[in-house]
C-alpha cells in the first residue's frame, strides 16, 4: 500500500525559471493538500484540492503560484519565475474524505526546492 | 483565526526516560481535531497521534500518549521509554471539523534530542 508520492525529491532552479512539483495521493484518497516549510519554520497551508476542483487556496501567494489536480494523473504545484525566497520544502498530503478518521492527512516525503 | 503555540523550541531526554512536549492552541470552535506529527532528520512528516475534541478520553499509541485539556486548550504529548529513533522535530497541529476545508494549522515545532 504505497504512501503519498512526491517527485522530484530535490529540485534546483535558477531565478526566473519554472518549477513543477508533483504529488500522487495514497490509493483511495481524493483530497490533496499542499504545504510549504521555509527553513527553520513549521509547515504553512497553501492549497486544498479535490479532483478537478480547487477548494481552498487561501494560503497561496497571489502571483506566480498555481495548483491543479486533474481527473487523471498527479496533482501539480507550479511556480513560475522562481525567486530565491521560494526556496523551501514543499509537502503534499492526502486524505480519504471529510469525516472522522477520513480527515486524517498523510504526508509525502516532500520536494526540496533550491533557487540559485 | 486559530493559532497553535509550542513554547519549547528544544528539549533533551535520556534514553528510556519519559518526556512531555507542550502545545497550546486558541480557537472559538467546539469541534476540531488535534494532531502530533514528527519530522525526523529525513524530513518526512509522520503522524504520531490524533485526538478528537469531542472525546474526553486521551488518545494513546503505544509509547505515545496525550494529555488533552479542552477547557485549558492544552494538548501535550508524552513519550514514554524514549528511544534514539524518537529524535526528531515534533509539530502540534489543529484542524477545524466541518466546513469546506480541512487545512492543518501547525505550531513552530519542538526539536527533541534523545541522548544515549
Amino acid at each position: 500500500n504505497a504512501g503519498v508520492m512526491q517527485n522530484p525529491r530535490h529540485l534546483v532552479r535558477r531565478r526566473g525559471q519554472e518549477a513543477r512539483l508533483r504529488c500522487s495521493p495514497m490509493k483511495g484518497h481524493s483530497h490533496v493538500y499542499w504545504y510549504r516549510q521555509l527553513p527553520e519554520e513549521g509547515l504553512k497551508f497553501m492549497v486544498y484540492l479535490q479532483k478537478e476542483n480547487i477548494i481552498d487556496e487561501s494560503g497561496m501567494p497571489k502571483e506566480r503560484f498555481s495548483a491543479e489536480f486533474p481527473k487523471e494523473g498527479p496533482s501539480i504545484l507550479r511556480i513560475q519565475q522562481v525567486v530565491r525566497g521560494d526556496s523551501a520544502a514543499y509537502f503534499c498530503a492526502s486524505s480519504r474524505g471529510l469525516a472522522g478518521e477520513q480527515e486524517t492527512q498523510y504526508f509525502g516525503p516532500g520536494t526540496r526546492l533550491l533557487v540559485l | 483565526a486559530q493559532t497553535v503555540t509550542q513554547s519549547q523550541p528544544e528539549m533533551s531526554v535520556q534514553e528510556a526516560e519519559t518526556v512531555t512536549l507542550s502545545c497550546t492552541y486558541d480557537t472559538s470552535e467546539n469541534n476540531y481535531y488535534l494532531f502530533w506529527y514528527k519530522q525526523p532528520p529525513s524530513r518526512q512528516m509522520i503522524l504520531v497521534i490524533r485526538q478528537e475534541a469531542y472525546k474526553q478520553q486521551n488518545a494513546t499509541e503505544n509509547r505515545f500518549s496525550v494529555n488533552f485539556q479542552k477547557a485549558a486548550k492544552s494538548f501535550s504529548l508524552k513519550i514514554s521509554d524514549s528511544q534514539l529513533g524518537d529524535t526528531a522535530m515534533y509539530f502540534c497541529a489543529f484542524m477545524k471539523h466541518g466546513g469546506a476545508t480541512n487545512k492543518l494549522i501547525f505550531g513552530t515545532g519542538t526539536l527533541l534530542a534523545v541522548q544515549p
